[in-house]
């Protein structure tokens, strides 16, 4: 299986201050189409995980733009440009490149 | 929207098998791959299965041997057996569109495994 690898495990941050994850894989994530799978997910408290940026960098509907995501090959990134009290809760990253799909071990996000 | 919703006993005994439905609301079941996701109490997610309309069906490794996955197109719904639980299996169980980049998910179902 793809091995997702994130940190921090666990992200204080300060209302109005940028966070940052990092998450990388153990195998490179291009697909065969070109595509790559990687996405990143939010779940609240009590909540299904919520989507919020698939391909790498792809905003989902609805989604603020503070979040953004980058990287390439193993090595990826989600960023919040100003952390809201909305974003606390635990941050996934997921491929869906190889089979099985593999989710990485979460960041939660807190305010300090 | 699209909606799904996840249904099915919240209570199995050991050895016995978990049976749940997901009802898909808002979408056809046409054209997706159709995932089942669990995660643990506190713990990260795993993936259990995907099963295409057409009834191709993809098992993680780790529960191949007890997971069947199935299909029922007229009534829009996709639905999961996992024989032989354990304490293990103790988990929220959700169903979600997709495979690559699941988008839409059920609220999830608590699943209890216990005699």
């Amino acid at each position: 299986d793809v091995v997702m690898t994130q940190s921090p495990l666990s992200l204080p941050v300060t209302l109005g201050q940028p966070a940052s994850i990092s998450c990388r894989s153990s195998q490179s994530l291009v697909y065969s189409d070109g595509n790559t799978y990687l996405n990143w997910f939010q779940q609240r408290p009590g909540q299904s995980p919520r989507r919020l940026i698939y391909k790498v960098s792809n905003r989902d509907s609805g989604v603020p733009d503070r979040f953004s995501g980058s990287g390439s090959g193993t090595d990826f990134t989600l960023k919040i440009s100003r952390v809201e009290a909305d974003d606390v809760g635990v941050y996934y990253c997921m491929q869906g490149t190889h089979w099985p799909l593999t989710f990485g071990g979460g960041t939660r996000v807190e305010i300090k | 929207q699209v909606q799904l919703q996840e249904s099915g006993p919240g209570l199995v005994k050991p050895s016995e098998t978990l049976s749940l439905t997901c009802t898909v609301s808002g979408a056809s079941l046409s054209n997706w791959y159709w995932s089942w996701i669990r995660q643990p109490a506190g713990k990260g997610l795993e993936c259990i299965g995907r099963i295409y309309p057409s009834g191709v069906t993809n098992y993680n490794p780790s529960l191949q041997s007890r997971v069947t996955l199935s299909v029922d197109t007229s009534k829009n719904q996709f639905s999961l057996k996992l024989s032989s639980v354990t304490a293990a299996d103790t988990a929220v169980y959700y169903c979600a569109r997709g495979s690559l980049a699941p988008d839409y998910w059920g609220q999830g179902t608590l699943v209890t495994v216990s005699s």
